[in-house]
């Protein structure tokens, strides 16, 4: 299986902040990665496929980068909406598998 | 739009079999060329990807789960399952069920717990 690890698990932020957050592969995806966001109670949501398709809907202050192994999500200007967790998944090779998350939370 | 609404048992006891059904609204699962599937998250833990099933029948599986593990499609009813047998304490999780356009889950229902306890 490809193992998927995040950075950091947890980052504090104030609204305004530009906020990066980390996924790595433990072998190379490609570009087959897709981030999720994830608020207490709710199913996570789609933010970004592809490593930088940034999904229908989702604010363009979300931005994806990265291929291979080593991969970023970017929030430009961090907005009260945002407080939540964000996992990344790869869908290159089964099984899919997910980052174990990093819970952004407010400063 | 799409929707995707679990249903099934909040309690199931140990060694018996985890049943939930996904009902899809707002399109045909026999219209749509994507993958019907299952992720789980334990409580205060991340995700799990269990499997899917393409619209025609073709079912892929986590091995860690493949033999204990059934994804199913009724295409008259729109709906899809899951059958998870021999339970334990470790299956006790909110499970998600999930289209996938093109593997990456887009739609996604609003989890059903799942708490496997006597």
């Amino acid at each position: 299986d490809i193992q998927m690890t995040q950075s950091p698990s947890t980052l504090s932020a104030s609204v305004g902040d530009r906020v990066t957050i980390t996924c790595r592969a433990s072998q190379s995806v490609s570009s087959w990665l897709a981030w999720y966001q994830q608020k207490p109670g709710k199913a996570p949501k789609l933010l970004i496929y592809k490593a930088s398709s940034l999904q229908s809907g989702v604010p363009s202050r979300f931005s994806g980068s990265g291929s291979g192994t080593e991969f970023t999500l970017t929030i430009s200007s961090l907005q009260p909406d945002d407080f939540a967790s964000y996992y990344c998944q790869q869908y290159n090779s089964y099984p899919f598998t997910f980052g174990p998350g990093t819970k952004v939370d407010i400063k | 739009q799409l929707q995707l609404q679990e249903s099934g048992p909040g309690l199931v006891k140990p060694s018996e079999t985890l049943s939930l059904t996904c009902t899809v609204s707002g399109g045909a699962i026999s219209s749509s060329s994507s993958y019907w599937g299952w992720i789980r998250q334990p409580p205060g833990k991340g995700l799990e990807w269990i499997g899917h099933i393409y619209y025609s029948g073709s079912t892929y599986y986590n091995p860690s789960l493949k033999s204990r593990l059934i994804i199913s499609v009724d295409t008259s009813k729109n709906q899809f399952s899951l059958n998870l047998s021999s339970v334990t304490a470790a299956d006790t999780a909110v499970y998600f069920c999930t289209m996938a356009t093109e593997y990456y889950s887009d739609y996604w229902g609003q989890g059903n717990l799942v708490t496997v306890s006597s």
